[in-house]
């Protein structure tokens, strides 16, 4: 069956960086686009960044835009989200999303990983 | 950017009872070319990711059950419950993937 398993998190301090990885397995890895959504603690779900299925293609949120890199391997199945210069407010939680419809990232997230807690505090 | 928002903020409904849930976007997120809008819905319970209930605005999610709707065109949208049961007791959550930034809408608590 489709999973996606989110790994990475973790409690870093303000200023220094942190990559999450995101393996997938069940599917065509290469054939979707896939997104990060996070979740901040009492907060609403919040978009962060899509990556097209050939990784040529790539979008940000305003708020992580300049210091979050979302990058793939379709060779290893595995997404990553690579987070620097973090600052209090990107504690949440990190899911890794697929969108739906092979080779279309203008898609709904069908599927989505358990998640990752990235906590930013000294 | 898009902004979703989402009425009300929480929703009290007896069991078996109509829950309606609405979502309005800043702008039109149709698609002319194909007569698609560009929402989905997302239902969140504490402890587990979310899960997808609708795409195209009304195209239920295989699996879900059909209790759950959707319906709206252009700017305006509605997730309707037709019968509440127990387990819908959740966090839910109207999503435009039209434009970049893909934005959520706040989120609308539903209990019994």
């Amino acid at each position: 069956q489709v999973q996606l398993v989110e790994s990475g998190g973790g409690v870093v301090q303000p200023g220094r960086s942190l990559r999450l990885s995101c393996v997938a397995s069940g599917f065509a890895f290469s054939g979707h686009g896939m997104h990060w959504v996070r979740q901040a603690p009492g907060k609403g779900l919040e978009w962060v960044a899509l990556i097209s299925n050939d990784g040529d293609g790539k979008h940000y949120a305003d708020s992580v835009k300049g210091r979050f890199t979302i990058s793939r391997d379709n060779s290893k199945n595995t997404l990553y989200l690579q987070m620097n210069t973090l600052r209090p407010d990107d504690t949440a939680v990190y899911y890794c999303t697929r969108a739906s419809r092979p080779g279309s990232f203008y898609t709904e997230s069908d599927c989505w990983g358990q998640g990752t807690l990235v906590t930013v505090s000294s | 950017d898009i902004v979703m928002a989402q009425s009300p903020d929480s929703l009290a409904v007896s069991l078996g009872e109509r829950a309606t849930i609405n979502c309005k976007s800043s702008q039109s997120i149709l698609y002319t070319s194909n007569k698609k809008n560009y929402l989905a819905w997302y239902q969140h319970k504490p402890g587990q990711p979310p899960k997808l209930l609708i795409l195209w605005a009304s195209t239920r999610e295989s699996g879900v059950p059909d209790r759950f709707s959707g319906s709206g065109s252009g700017t305006d949208f509605t997730l309707t419950i037709s019968s509440l049961q127990a387990e819908d007791v959740a966090v839910y959550y109207c999503q435009q993937y039209y434009y970049t930034p893909f934005s959520f809408g706040q989120g609308t608590r539903l209990e019994i």
